[in-house]
């Protein structure tokens, strides 16, 4: 069965950077798209980007520019997101998403989460 | 920016029908996903390409789009369904992913 499996909780300083690992099995990894949407405490879902697992091709959303950065290692079907210049802002659930792919943009499969905490 | 509306919360007594709507600019052009969220949990698809329904998830949920406005129905609502529900669009101009603001459902 198909699974992400998260990484666990990190706190963080600000203006430190953090790293979310997505550990995905049960499904032929390189076959789709992983995505990142994160949760502040009491807050909606927010997009954050996503990444091409075959081709490593990235796409961000304008507001994370310049501050996320989306890999993977197909050798171990792991993706990561990296977060830079953390604020107390940033204190959230991360999410890695599995998108099916095709014509229409969804998500079939969520990790578990990471709560990211940012705290002096 | 690209915007989705959601109302923020919609109460239904048991076994009653529960309507939730996300509207957009163009959202009729493009596809509603719909998700929900139980309290500490993971989103979970309930309603992809406007109306359809994953393997699993009970027949009483349904979608539809009318316009720029999507709706998620509940039928015959349970206390099990007492969850946040996020709409979901996908920009194809920006290709950007979109969510609306999420609706707290609430059993009575």
């Amino acid at each position: 069965q198909v699974q992400l499996v998260q990484s666990g909780a990190e706190v963080k300083k600000p203006g430190a950077s953090v790293k979310v690992s997505c550990k995905a099995s049960g499904y032929s990894f390189t076959g789709y798209y992983m995505h990142w949407a994160r949760q502040a405490p009491g807050q909606g879902l927010e997009w954050m980007g996503r990444i091409n697992l075959h081709s490593g091709g990235t796409k961000y959303a304008q507001k994370f520019q310049g501050r996320v950065t989306m890999t993977r290692d197909t050798s171990i079907s792991t993706a990561y997101m990296e977060l830079s210049r953390l604020t107390s802002d940033d204190t959230a659930v991360y999410y890695c998403a599995r998108e099916p792919g095709g014509i229409i943009v969804d998500f079939d499969y969520w990790g578990q989460g990471t709560l990211v905490t940012v705290s002096s | 920016s690209y915007e989705l509306t959601q109302p923020p919360s919609v109460s239904v007594s048991p076994g009653q029908t529960a309507t939730i709507t996300c509207s957009g600019d163009k959202l009729g052009d493009k596809y509603a996903s719909w998700y929900q969220q139980k309290a500490g949990q993971s989103p979970l698809l309930v309603i992809y390409q406007d109306s359809e329904r994953p393997s699993g998830i009970p027949e009483r949920f349904s979608g539809s789009i009318s316009g720029n406005t999507a709706t998620l129905t509940i039928s015959g609502t349970q206390a099990m369904d007492e969850a946040d529900y996020y709409c979901q669009a996908w920009d194809s101009d920006t290709e950007d992913v979109l969510f609306g603001g999420g609706t707290k459902l609430t059993v009575l």
